[in-house]
């Protein structure tokens, strides 16, 4: 399967835990968006990056929330200190470039209990 | 500030009939993308179709076609020979240039289409 890979597609949290969301680009796509979708919503640009960096954050929140995306590696989405309102669906895209579609992976399901 | 607006929430359509699902944005950026995306029940982010804002041709692919008419800043999703498995929510989206934050998309709230037999 050459697209966009996401794991794990289900996560269930307690609060107060950590959640750990990976996300493996498709090959030869080097930027990575990741997007959160509350229930009944569409989708709410996070962040993008590529390789070691950090382009655009402006959608992150301020607190809890960070991405990166190594050298080598998937790109991985953390949230720590889990509450319930972080529960969604967390959608990783990748592209060729920034000018290219986007090819969206699976998603991860976020529960917090 | 840019948004994309879909005024649908719910579609009904006749299976093997056309159906149009609306989509505005409202951007001031000269350069922009436009992107359909279909959300099946199981949840993925299907890519449909993309229009470039410089593009004077409409966008067609297979039975989606995109009805780009940019002084009314629409950009309608037509649908030929509706299938069964149409029925999704469909997202329209934009991405815009601007600055240094390039390349993220904005979607609207979307529509749920449902394909009646």
């Amino acid at each position: 399967n050459a697209g966009v890979m996401q794991n794990p597609r289900h996560l269930v949290r307690r609060r107060g835990q950590e959640a750990r969301l990976r996300c493996s680009p498709m090959k030869g796509h080097s930027h990575v968006y990741w997007y959160r979708q509350l229930p009944e919503e569409g989708l709410k640009f996070m962040v993008y990056l590529q390789k070691e960096n950090i382009i655009d954050e402006s959608g992150m929140p301020k607190e809890r929330f960070s991405a990166e995306f190594p050298k080598e590696g998937p790109s991985i989405l953390r949230i720590q200190q889990v509450v319930r309102g972080d529960s969604a669906a967390y959608f990783c895209a990748s592209s060729r470039g920034r000018d290219y579609e986007q090819y969206f992976g699976p998603g991860t399901r976020l529960t917090v209990t | 500030a840019q948004k994309i607006t879909q005024t649908q929430p719910g579609m009904f359509v006749q299976e093997k009939e056309a159906v149009t699902l609306d989509c505005t944005y409202d951007t001031s950026d000269q350069s922009y993308g436009l992107f359909w995306y279909k959300q099946p029940s199981s949840g993925e982010m299907i890519f449909l179709i993309y229009q470039g804002s410089y593009d004077e041709q409409n966008a067609t692919e297979g039975r989606y076609s995109l009805n780009f008419q940019k002084a009314r800043k629409s950009a309608n999703l037509v649908i030929s020979a509706s299938q069964l498995g149409d029925s999704a929510m469909y997202f329209c989206a934009m991405r815009v240039n601007y600055g240094g934050s390039q390349g993220n998309l904005i979607f609207g709230k979307g529509t749920k289409l449902s394909v009646k037999p």
